[in-house]
């Protein structure tokens, strides 16, 4: 089983509309979770990290389900610019390394 | 904003030929990872150093890649020799002490033809 796994999608979809995936992950003992941005063909980086308590950062909502050892994120009033790949990253074994999922790639349309 | 920097952005070599790639950390940061990323999937850490020191390179293919950060500043992932499939993008990223959020270069994309 992989570490992280994610939907790699794509989701498309129009613009203003909502858009949501998740993230599973292994260890269930993890503490650290994140959402990286990744534009193709460039480097990830950092949307947000995600707490235990959910947090939210302007239309990015991110949830933490720890009973399912799942996380999610949610984008709202979808935007040209939210088209990219979303990776969820985990500190698996909570040793300052991280295991990056393959990515959710989101479409948003016109 | 401070950046993490990478030399050269884009590599065409031929399989067998020896290749190098250089990263400049955030001012600051002791924590270096190199990273290889292939296409359609997540980045895979091949070493990480805390200053000059490895702490990880569990994953990083000894035979053929070496990586060094002598001054515990700037960091040479070098591959010789190399094969068709470490075609990939090769990123670099540092945090600072005592925090997980890692701040990614540009990369360096390699072909091997």
């Amino acid at each position: 089983r992989k570490e992280v796994e994610q939907d790699p999608g794509p989701f498309n979809v129009p613009e203003g509309a909502t858009v949501a995936f998740n993230c599973t992950y292994s260890n269930s003992a993890s503490q650290s979770f994140f959402w990286y941005r990744q534009d193709c063909r460039k480097e990830p980086k950092l949307l947000m990290s995600v707490y235990s308590s959910g947090n939210e950062d302007g239309r990015f909502t991110a949830q933490l389900n720890r009973a399912s050892q799942y996380i999610s994120l949610l984008i709202r009033d979808s935007k040209l610019s939210d088209s990219a790949t979303y990776l969820c990253v985990v500190n698996v074994r909570n040793d300052y390394k991280l295991s990056f999922g393959a990515g959710t790639t989101v479409t948003v349309r016109a | 904003e401070a950046e993490v920097a990478q030399s050269p952005r884009y590599k065409i070599t031929e399989k067998s030929q020896a290749v190098a790639f250089w990263c400049d950390p955030i001012s600051g940061h002791a924590t270096l990872y190199w990273y290889r990323q292939i296409l359609g999937q997540g980045p895979e850490l091949l070493v990480q150093f805390q200053d000059e020191s490895v702490v990880d390179d569990s994953q990083l293919p000894k035979d053929r890649f070496s990586a060094e950060r002598l001054k515990g500043v700037d960091s040479t992932l070098k591959i010789q020799p190399a094969e068709l499939g470490d075609s990939a993008m090769y990123l670099c990223a540092s945090s600072p002490p005592g925090r997980e959020t890692q701040y990614f270069g540009p990369g360096t994309r390699l072909l091997v033809l």
